[in-house]
């Protein structure tokens, strides 16, 4: 089976912009999470997805949304970027979700994304 | 709320020598912990996972212990090799009972040197 694909690796954007970042799952996996990366925060959970509905939702700002589409692939929005928002982006996917019945999530190669 | 601490931050071992990282988690609704190895560069990876009903799981040289009372969970790594320098993460999943509240929450890290 292909790995967790995310679209494109890497985007450099200025502060007031907005940008669309891709993930498509591993086949059969119906959930999808996204989480921000950055060396002093670590692994940081935005939201995750299943069904196309988002069912959990970390910490972050009302910029950061996303969605999911019938086939399961998620894309994740931010709008009006802040340099504060550069970061490894990052998505995984599991059979059902956050751990749910302990299936664990496999990530794909994240999205870095630099705000000038 | 919930919340995964990780020690240490940074860990040098020499070739050979044994690793262990601690992990402890901030509610007993835990029952999913899932180890994950990062290299430079590339995607956190699966290392291996322990469900709560379990105290310990061996994988070759990587063994994982887990204490519901005291709410820690530790990796141990024998016979470290320098390809097993990476940053590593522990996480837990949260669930509560009756909720759709369902996530993995992630330790901050540690990055462990093994020395050739």
């Amino acid at each position: 089976k292909a790995g967790v694909t995310q679209t494109p690796r890497y985007l450099i954007k200025t502060r007031g912009q907005q940008v669309t970042l891709s993930c498509s799952p591993i086949s059969g996996h119906r959930s999808v999470s996204w989480y921000q990366q950055t060396p002093g925060q670590g692994l940081q959970f935005l939201f995750e997805y299943f069904s196309e509905t988002q069912r959990n939702k970390g910490n972050f700002p009302g910029r950061f949304s996303g969605r999911q589409f019938s086939n399961s692939r998620s894309e994740m929005n931010v709008s009006t970027l802040e340099l504060g928002d550069s970061a490894l982006y990052l998505c995984a996917s599991s059979l059902e979700g956050g751990g749910r019945n302990n299936q664990p999530q496999h990530f794909g190669d994240g999205t870095r994304l630099s705000i000038l | 709320g919930e919340n995964v601490e990780q020690h240490p931050s940074t860990l040098s071992v020499q070739e050979g020598d044994s690793a262990v990282i601690k992990c402890t988690y901030s509610d007993s609704a835990s029952n999913y912990f899932p180890w994950y190895k990062q290299e430079l560069g590339k995607r956190p990876q699966l290392i291996i996972d322990i469900r709560s009903n379990v105290g310990e799981k061996k994988d070759q040289r990587i063994a994982v212990t887990l204490n519901k009372t005291a709410k820690h969970f530790s990796l141990h790594i024998t016979e470290t090799q320098p390809e097993d320098s990476a940053v590593y993460f522990c996480a837990a999943r949260f669930q509560y009972s009756g909720t759709s509240y369902d996530k993995v929450i992630f330790g901050p890290g540690t990055s462990l040197s093994v020395i050739p």
